[in-house]
């Protein structure tokens, strides 16, 4: 059974502070894992796909890594505009549709 | 900036009740999707559309629940008679392809059925 799990459900950190939160999926023909933020209240928003193991991706304070059964996103040096939900997503080979985690609970404090 | 859009924001209606909840795509992209969130809870795939026909749908798209692509632009989920479990935000996404390709996410219709 194809499943994703996030971790920390939640995560205080203060301003400045670096961390990562974890993917970590099983699924049968992986064709894209994908990361978005979503703020209380809105749909998610997309931030990055990665495709293959090894692959990274960079935007701003936020990198993207991908192994062969986990994704981690890496915060450098949060600002509190930061905090929200963050999603992770795979989609297989057979198929489109997307089947997500339930999230890590960023809350960036000043 | 291209964007999806969705309405209405916010729909309260009774249980038993026929909702319609709409949606417009991203103007050149070519698959449809539908996704649900009860409070709390991850997000769900509900139903995919492309070429106009579903391509794809998950275990909660019953015959309670219908898509259709009534003109060039909208796309909209009918619920036939709701109950209080469908209470949910209910998210319209479109993507330009299939494949490996990031979905873009409307602002989402919060549904309330009493």
């Amino acid at each position: 059974e194809d499943q994703v799990t996030q971790s920390p459900e939640a995560l205080r950190l203060q301003e400045g502070e670096s961390s990562s939160l974890n993917c970590s999926y099983t699924v049968s023909g992986l064709r894209g894992l994908f990361w978005y933020r979503q703020d209380p209240g809105k749909g998610p928003e997309f931030l990055f796909t990665l495709y293959s193991a090894g692959e990274e991706k960079e935007k701003e304070r936020l990198k993207a890594t991908l192994t062969k059964k986990e994704s981690f996103l890496h915060i450098t040096a949060p600002k509190p505009e930061d905090s929200a939900t963050y999603l992770c997503a795979v989609q297989r080979y057979t198929g489109n549709q997307f089947y997500f985690g339930t999230g890590t609970s960023l809350t960036v404090i000043p | 900036e291209p964007e999806v859009t969705q309405t209405p924001s916010h729909q309260v209606t009774q249980m038993g009740q026929e909702v319609i909840l709409r949606c417009v795509p991203i103007s050149n992209h070519l698959y449809f999707y539908w996704y649900r969130q009860i409070l709390g809870q991850k997000v769900e795939f509900l139903v995919s559309f492309y070429n106009n026909e579903i391509s794809e749908k998950s275990e909660i798209f019953d015959d309670q629940f219908s898509v259709e692509r009534p003109d060039g632009s909208n796309f909209t989920l009918k619920i036939r008679s709701t109950k209080l479990e469908d209470s949910a935000m209910y998210f319209c996404a479109s993507s330009p392809d299939r494949g490996a390709y990031e979905q873009y996410f409307g602002p989402g219709t919060r549904l309330t059925v009493t």
